[in-house]
């Protein structure tokens, strides 16, 4: 069965410095990777997906993510954090064996950038 | 652009009654998908549906039937609320069916308190 991980409930960061928000994930297929953001009172909108090709994916806002197929991550970066990036952020994933529909989340993380 | 729309944004029920959410997606979707969220769960699935007429359980379907009697209606019921089903709920939908790697689109929610 698939299954997402995030490890971190919060990760704090300074404005101006790169930010990590970390991801694992386990498949029985190939995965495809999904970062969600969800600002307050709000849904969640797309920001970035891994299908196959390059490892460093970019996606909206600045935002980029680095697959590793052998430690199964999906690491969301950014180089430089700015304040209007403080929301909660969700990893998703689907394995290409299950069913087309089915997308799981992650319990997600939520950044705070402090000016 | 994709719009999901969520009828209520805060919803008030009494345990016992019958309640019924409502999405609205504008763009002939064919897969469209009700989650509930709940602080440290993240995204749960409830059910979804990938054709008119068409559903198919969630992780988590239990007190909870749907409805979708046209292909931009989506309708989620709770035949008897009861207080463990406050919650976020979030409506998305997605298209192609087929494609593993159709981002979800999102409504902003509707929060529901059942006292």
């Amino acid at each position: 069965a698939q299954s997402v991980a995030q490890p971190e409930d919060q990760v704090n960061v300074a404005e101006g410095n790169p930010l990590t928000v970390k991801c694992t994930y386990s498949v029985s297929g190939n995965p495809y990777l999904f970062w969600y953001v969800q600002y307050p009172n709000r849904g969640l909108q797309f920001l970035l997906k891994y299908i196959t090709g390059d490892n460093l994916v970019k996606g909206s806002y600045g935002f980029e993510a680095e697959f590793n197929k052998s430690q199964t991550s999906f690491h969301l970066k950014k180089p430089s954090a700015l304040v209007s990036d403080s929301a909660l952020y969700f990893c998703a994933v689907r394995d290409d064996r299950g069913a087309t529909n089915k997308l799981i989340f992650g319990t997600g993380t939520l950044l705070a950038v402090q000016p | 652009d994709v719009k999901v729309t969520q009828s209520s944004r805060y919803l008030v029920k009494r345990t016992g009654e019958k309640v019924f959410l409502e999405c609205v997606q504008d763009m002939d979707h064919e897969n469209m998908f009700w989650y509930r969220q709940d602080p440290g769960l993240g995204l749960r699935l409830i059910y979804f549906s990938y054709d008119v007429k068409m559903k198919e359980k969630g992780d988590i379907p239990e007190g909870y039937s749907v409805s979708r009697e046209k292909k931009e209606r989506f309708s989620l019921i709770l035949e008897s609320a009861s207080t463990n089903q406050t919650s976020m709920y979030l409506c998305a939908s997605s298209y192609p069916g087929s494609s593993y790697n159709s981002p979800l689109h999102f409504g902003n929610g509707t929060r529901l308190t059942v006292t």
